[in-house]
């Protein structure tokens, strides 16, 4: 038990289906992160929340669209997602974005499949 | 370009033996290093960091290892056991960006 929990654990949505998958931290951390886990690619940062603020979009296209409503939680909204979208989305959590030496804890992740 | 790479995808090592993961990173900028496990269905999970002023760090039965010369990392776990089997990544933690950088990830087999 890291201390961050994902729900759901799995979800198969259709193309056009909305979804929307939770995070929650218990560890008083003030920055939170959103990573894509593809098979056989390194994990890739997708969005990063520093006191609820967004401080990093890595490019990300917009039927992914995170949402922060304060340190503790973190959202991701998923819209008429591409079969390619499908993959391990991992939430993290960290005392603060930009302090060197900061780990970062990871939560248990959401399957995602997209048919 | 970021990356941080690891050598080899697959390390398959006998239990007893100790095994040597290593990871290769491209910008000397980077001030903190991760080494992370995952087991399967699960998330990362950390496992021992070192700073860019250390070059030697240990912790029950890991010890990893920095060059910044040749701007590389490795993990050491002695004694490996089955309950070490997953998937390993080195990570970098460049300062003020908050940004950390995944390598691709080596598996690590145990054999009986």
């Amino acid at each position: 038990e890291t201390g961050v929990t994902q729900t759901p654990r799995h979800l198969v949505m259709g193309m056009t289906n909305k979804k929307s998958l939770k995070c929650e931290q218990h560890l008083g951390h003030n920055a939170m992160y959103w990573y894509k886990q593809s098979a056989k690619k390194p994990l890739e940062l997708m969005f990063v929340y520093n006191f609820k603020e967004q401080t990093e979009n890595n490019s990300v296209p917009s039927r992914f669209s995170p949402e922060c409503p304060n340190s503790s939680h973190l959202f991701l909204h998923l819209h008429t997602l591409q079969p390619e979208d499908s993959a391990l989305y991992l939430c993290a959590s960290s005392q603060g974005q930009g302090l060197t030496g900061t780990e970062a804890f990871f939560g248990q992740g959401t399957r995602l499949t997209v048919v | 370009g970021e990356s941080v790479g690891l050598h080899l995808p697959t390390l398959s090592v006998q239990e007893g033996d100790n095994s040597i993961i290593n990871c290769a990173y491209s910008n000397s900028a980077s001030d903190y290093f991760i080494w992370y496990k995952q087991e399967s269905g699960k998330g990362p999970q950390f496992i021992i960091d070192i700073r860019s002023n250390m070059d030697k760090r240990q912790g029950q039965r890991v010890t990893v290892l920095l060059n910044k010369t040749v701007k590389h990392l490795s993990l050491q776990i002695a004694a490996t056991q089955p309950g070490d089997s997953a998937v390993y990544f080195c990570a970098e933690n460049r300062g003020n960006t908050g940004k950390l950088i995944f390598g691709q990830g080596t598996t690590l087999q145990v054999k009986p």
